[in-house]
């Protein structure tokens, strides 16, 4: 399995700009979440789906972010308008009910964006 | 809600020393503890995890960790560091009684730094 894949791994927007950041699971994973990682707050959690379904989205910081799992092997979190506050790295990871208790989350290598 | 505290963003050891790094957490319900690893420009790596029983638990990598419910502590240690092992490591609690499946609270890393 090629793990979780993010892309794009970097992306530079001007501020007011439309940013779309996409995740694929891992086969047969049906948890899949969503994590900022900033200096000044470390790793939060934005989302989190199971089977599909947004099931927290507590941590989603204004309404300005917005995340879609159409189908089990896909994810996205979109940023409108983009703010150079959002500058940080996003990480989807993926795991199983079962899976989970014996390895954890899977996290994909991140999307490092930059709004200037 | 639960809440981790690494006591220290950055942990400088010479190669080949013992090395302690530490978490404490808070939470009123029953958790499981995680320990995870980043190298630069990629995602999280498990080292290992406590779910129950045996307070003292066993990684990847030669590293250990203990739980201790009464100081809610469960510090990372390993006897002997090497190069390879320059990195940053979280400390992450289940949030809730999904056992982790429902997300995990990471704490704000320890860089450690391995000098020769």
């Amino acid at each position: 399995d090629a793990g979780v894949i993010q892309s794009p791994r970097h992306e530079v927007t001007e501020m007011g700009q439309e940013v779309t950041l996409r995740c694929k699971p891992i086969s047969g994973h049906d948890y899949l979440f969503w994590y900022r990682q900033t200096m000044m707050r470390g790793l939060e959690l934005l989302i989190y789906f199971n089977n599909n379904v947004p099931i927290d989205d507590s941590g989603m910081p204004e309404d300005r972010f917005s995340a879609k799992m159409p189908n089990a092997s896909f994810s996205t979190l979109k940023i409108q308008p983009s703010e150079p506050r959002d500058s940080a790295v996003y990480f989807c990871a993926s795991s199983s009910r079962t899976g989970f208790l014996s390895n954890g989350y899977t996290f994909g290598s991140g999307t490092r964006l930059t709004v200037v | 809600a639960q809440s981790v505290t690494q006591l220290d963003s950055q942990v400088p050891v010479f190669e080949e020393a013992p090395v302690e790094l530490r978490c404490n957490y808070s939470s009123s319900v029953s958790v499981y503890l995680f320990w995870y690893v980043q190298y630069p420009n990629q995602g999280l790596q498990l080292l290992l995890k406590y779910l129950s029983g045996s307070t003292l638990v066993k990684g990847i990598n030669g590293f250990e960790a203990e739980f201790n419910k009464s100081q809610t502590s469960f510090h990372l240690r390993k006897p002997s560091v090497h190069i390879s092992d320059t990195a940053e490591y979280f400390c992450a609690v289940s949030r809730g009684s999904g056992g982790g499946a429902d997300g995990l609270t990471f704490g704000k890393g320890t860089h450690l730094i391995i000098q020769p």
